[in-house]
């Protein structure tokens, strides 16, 4: 079974520049989140998605962050525009149901200079 | 506020040996904890969960000991290994309600041959 996906897995960009991140769970997990983890912090959460409804994205900066899973599989993050201090790993995991495991991908690493 | 962090940011033990990894929490009203392994360039990976009703559960190799009493997580390894090197992090949930986990600092477990 084939673990959550995420791409890219690096990505370099100019402040000020937008960027989106993809992200494809594990195939019938319905809850998907969107974590931000700093250098040698531990993640934090920006949104929590039950199927295609966002039911916690109090977290997310909502001047610069946009997240959408219209289809209830996968999901899209975006910063527009991304500033010095967005530089970060983000990290997508699912879980089937509301319990039970959660599964991380393996970030997209941003960079922002 | 809630916070859940760890004693020691790093650990170096000899191969062979045992090691602990130490978690202080804050929020009483937490019930459920995890232990998370995140080797380099990966997401973190469940190591083990431990609910409040319990002050002791093993796994293979792993050990987690919770104390309500002080509001202190341990995760104790056994005979470690070289594969055994990574951050290890500590995360805080409830049962019930929202499943936001709030995640520790981290502690990077250096395995000496």
């Amino acid at each position: 079974e084939a673990g959550v996906v995420q791409s890219p897995r690096y990505k370099i960009i100019e402040k000020k520049q937008p960027v989106a991140f993809w992200c494809n769970p594990i195939s019938g997990h319905n809850t998907l989140y969107w974590y931000l983890q700093n250098l040698g912090q531990g993640p934090e959460l920006l949104i929590r998605y039950e199927n295609e409804e966002a039911v916690d994205d109090s977290q997310l900066p909502k001047d610069r962050f946009s997240a959408e899973r219209l289809k209830g599989v996968d999901s899209t993050l975006k910063i527009q525009p991304a500033e010095l201090g967005d530089s970060a790993v983000y990290l997508c995991a699912s879980r089937r149901g509301t319990g039970g495991e959660l599964f991380f991908g393996e970030g997209s690493r941003l960079t922002v200079l | 506020g809630e916070s859940v962090g760890l004693h020691l940011p790093t650990l170096s033990v000899q191969e062979g040996d045992n090691s602990i990894i130490n978690c202080a929490y804050s929020n009483s009203a937490s019930d459920y904890f995890i232990w998370y392994k995140q080797e380099s360039g990966k997401g973190p990976q469940f190591i083990i969960d431990i609910r409040s009703n319990m002050d002791k559960r093993q796994g293979q190799r792993v050990t987690v000991l919770l104390n309500k009493t002080v509001k202190h997580l341990s995760l104790q390894i056994a005979a470690t290994q070289p594969g055994d090197s990574a951050v290890y992090f500590c995360a805080e949930s409830r049962i019930q309600g929202a499943q936001k986990l709030v995640f520790g600092q981290g502690t990077r477990l250096t395995i000496n041959p």
